[in-house]
């Protein structure tokens, strides 16, 4: 498994603000994924993230709105660009450990008023 | 992408009994992942299954990998009031390159003591 640490752990933000959410891993893993889980839903994949290049983008997610930063092997941020009350929502980082086994940190609840 | 249809959406259950969700998509899986989300965190990965037909257990859940590999089944025998959340299947979306895991939509499960 991981150690996987997010912080800040939930946050109220007001609409037009932004916010870096911060993924820390303790060991050095290739891979992190970003997930937004909105209210009552499922897991959606943001953006994957590497060290040492850009990060890819799913459909419907674009960089200026959600940049992503993969410093070094053990490091990521995920910011949340110009809010609004529709970013309302869990955001989750992973890492993966083996063979498509993905491990999550505990997540940070953002609320946008 | 890849879809995976889980059900039941929801299950309200008495402490003892035994629970039964399971997860189908219309096109092949190889890989076949079951999370557990508690209320306020991240998901926790329960159990990986990577061959068809294969049934694997961790303690009193038991999971198995359908024989057309277009479904995964979870069994949770003998119920306690912490097997209270949310199980996703997950498997791995093998027509994009990468990682990518596609998620169910969660089975909520409430135990009632």
């Amino acid at each position: 498994s991981a150690v996987i640490s997010q912080k800040p752990s939930r946050d109220i933000c007001q609409r037009g603000t932004s916010l870096t959410i911060q993924c820390q891993v303790d060991s050095q893993v290739t891979m992190m994924f970003w997930y937004r889980q909105q209210p009552g839903q499922s897991l959606t994949l943001i953006a994957t993230a590497n060290q040492g290049s850009e990060a890819t983008y799913e459909s419907g997610f674009v960089i200026d709105k959600f940049p992503i930063s993969r410093p070094n092997l053990t490091f990521s941020t995920l910011t949340v660009s110009n809010m609004s009350p529709e970013d309302s929502s869990i955001y989750l980082c992973s890492v993966e450990r083996r063979d498509w086994e993905q491990f999550f940190g505990p997540g940070t609840r953002l609320t946008v008023l | 992408g890849q879809q995976l249809n889980q059900s039941p959406q929801s299950m309200f259950i008495q402490e003892g009994e035994d629970v039964s969700m399971n997860c189908t998509s219309s096109s092949i899986f190889n890989t076949w992942l079951w999370y557990k989300q508690d209320p306020g965190e991240g998901p926790v990965l329960l159990i990986a299954l990577y061959k068809a037909g294969e049934l694997t257990s961790n303690g009193r859940l038991t999971a198995q990998f359908g024989i057309t590999r277009k479904d995964s089944f979870l069994n949770i025998s003998a119920s306690i009031p912490s097997d209270v959340g949310i199980y996703f299947c997950a498997g791995p979306d093998v027509k994009t390159s990468g990682s990518r895991l596609t998620f169910g939509e969660g089975t909520q499960l409430t135990v009632n003591p």
